[in-house]
């Protein structure tokens, strides 16, 4: 079966200090792979995405990810956190395999970043 | 704005009531989804649309009925709910499966 594991639910760091939040999927085939944050109250907004072309991607607010399959993984991080990152990041997969397309979302990270 | 713009963003309804989530995206995609997002649980996929068509059902309680009337629009219509159904229910879309979603803002919703 299709899965993402996001392998902490809540991480904590200082503002001003790197972040990683990370995430690891099963999968036979090349998944396209997304995080997404949500801050309260608010949906869900794209930071980035993966689709096969270079395995650094870069997202808005700093935020990027490495595609890593050898590890099936898929982490995201930022060099210095700002307290405006606080919000719950889902990591995302959609695998094209057999005419299925559903996307499969992690349980989601809660990041909190104190001052 | 992310092009996806859901209404009512707040709705409490009574258990023997009849209210509707309307959904509209101005990006131009072909396919609607409606998500479901409960507290300490993950995002639950509800239901999806590709060219109007219903494509996916999971398993939803038939007191959530979607309708669909073309590309832009979606609705759920919503009838003798239980409080459990207290949620934000996220409307989604994009240019065909399997390409990046792009989700509203959500509508709260309250079961009273």
């Amino acid at each position: 079966a299709q899965s993402v594991t996001q392998l902490d639910s809540h991480v904590s760091v200082s503002e001003g200090t790197p972040v990683l939040l990370r995430c690891n999927y099963s999968s036979s085939y090349s998944p396209s792979l997304f995080w997404y944050v949500q801050h309260p109250n608010k949906g869900l907004q794209l930071l980035l995405k993966y689709t096969s072309a270079a395995t650094l991607v870069k997202g808005i607010n700093g935020f990027e990810a490495e595609f890593k399959k050898s590890e099936t993984s898929f982490h995201l991080t930022k060099p210095s956190a700002h307290m405006s990152d606080a919000a719950e990041y889902f990591c995302v997969v959609i695998y094209a395999s057999g005419g299925s397309y559903i996307p499969t979302f992690g349980r989601g990270t809660s990041l909190i970043v104190h001052p | 704005e992310t092009g996806v713009t859901q209404t009512p963003r707040h709705l409490v309804m009574g258990m023997t009531n009849k209210k509707s989530l309307k959904c509209e995206q101005h990006l131009g995609h072909n396919a609607m989804y409606w998500y479901k997002q409960s507290a300490k649980k993950p995002l639950e996929l509800m239901f999806v649309y590709s060219l109007e068509e219903r494509v996916e059902n999971n398993s939803v309680p038939s007191r959530f009925s979607p309708e669909c009337p073309n590309s832009s629009h979606l609705f759920l219509h919503l009838h003798t709910l239980q409080p459990e159904d207290s949620a934000l229910y996220l409307c989604a879309s994009s240019q065909e499966r399997g390409n990046t979603i792009y989700f509203g803002e959500g509508s709260w919703l309250t079961v009273v």
